[in-house]
């Protein structure tokens, strides 16, 4: 069945420091990827998305490549803020769904200090 | 974004006692709902999809007599959690999806407390 594994956290970040947070999947055909974002206490809000190989999502700094050949979807962000401290869920959706129904990864917490 | 609002954000219940919780799409259509469960520091668990005017469709594991689902109208979902027990206070999640892209949008949750 489809999954999705991130790295495990906490990840903990001086201010300005480049961030990856690794994401990989399984899934058969072309899913569609995507990264939230989860503030303390908040639900979650979409990030970026990608929606076929080789696209690039982008959105705040952050960028993911879907990645058909390494079953990736790694979020990067070149200079990270404070107020990027968050977890992020790594999700696909796939394309054979016809709900919508997401599969999330365990989420990574990222913790930027001062 | 579409905006998906949930209410109550907090609540606390006594054991044995059933609480609702709204979840309603403010601005648009929302032809399917999502319902997660959250426990701290960990990923978002789906409980169950619903369809506006039909039954909801549980994940393995879910009990639906205990977490009842209805989806009404296209703009309001609830969920109820029968018969409360400590083990059901959890954090809350709905979503709602429409249209053609399917894409979700996320309500803010819904604290349970159960003592």
């Amino acid at each position: 069945g489809n999954s999705v594994t991130q790295m495990e956290g906490p990840v903990t970040l001086s201010e300005e420091a480049f961030l990856t947070i690794n994401c990989t999947y399984t899934a058969t055909g072309y899913p569609s990827l995507f990264w939230y974002v989860q503030y303390p206490g908040e639900g979650l809000q979409l990030l970026l998305k990608a929606t076929k190989a080789d696209d690039k999502g982008s959105n705040k700094g952050f960028e993911a490549t879907y990645r058909k050949e390494t079953t990736s979807f790694h979020l990067e962000k070149g200079s990270v803020q404070v107020s990027d401290s968050a977890v992020y869920f790594c999700a696909l959706k796939g394309p054979s769904s016809n709900t919508g129904k997401l599969i999330f990864g365990q989420g990574t917490t990222l913790q930027v200090k001062p | 974004g579409a905006v998906v609002s949930q209410h109550p954000s907090w609540v606390i219940c006594k054991s044995g006692t059933s609480v609702k919780i709204e979840c309603r799409s403010l601005d648009f259509q929302a032809t399917t709902m999502f319902w997660y469960r959250q426990f701290p520091k960990q990923s978002l668990m789906l409980m169950a999809t619903s369809n506006e005017g039909s039954k909801a469709t549980y994940e393995q594991g879910v009990e639906k007599d205990k977490f009842l689902i209805n989806h009404a109208s296209l703009t309001l979902s609830t969920l109820t959690v029968t018969s409360a027990h400590p083990e059901d206070s959890s954090f809350y999640i709905c979503s709602s999806s429409g249209g053609s892209s399917y894409e979700q949008y996320f309500g803010p949750g819904t604290r349970l407390t159960v003592t």
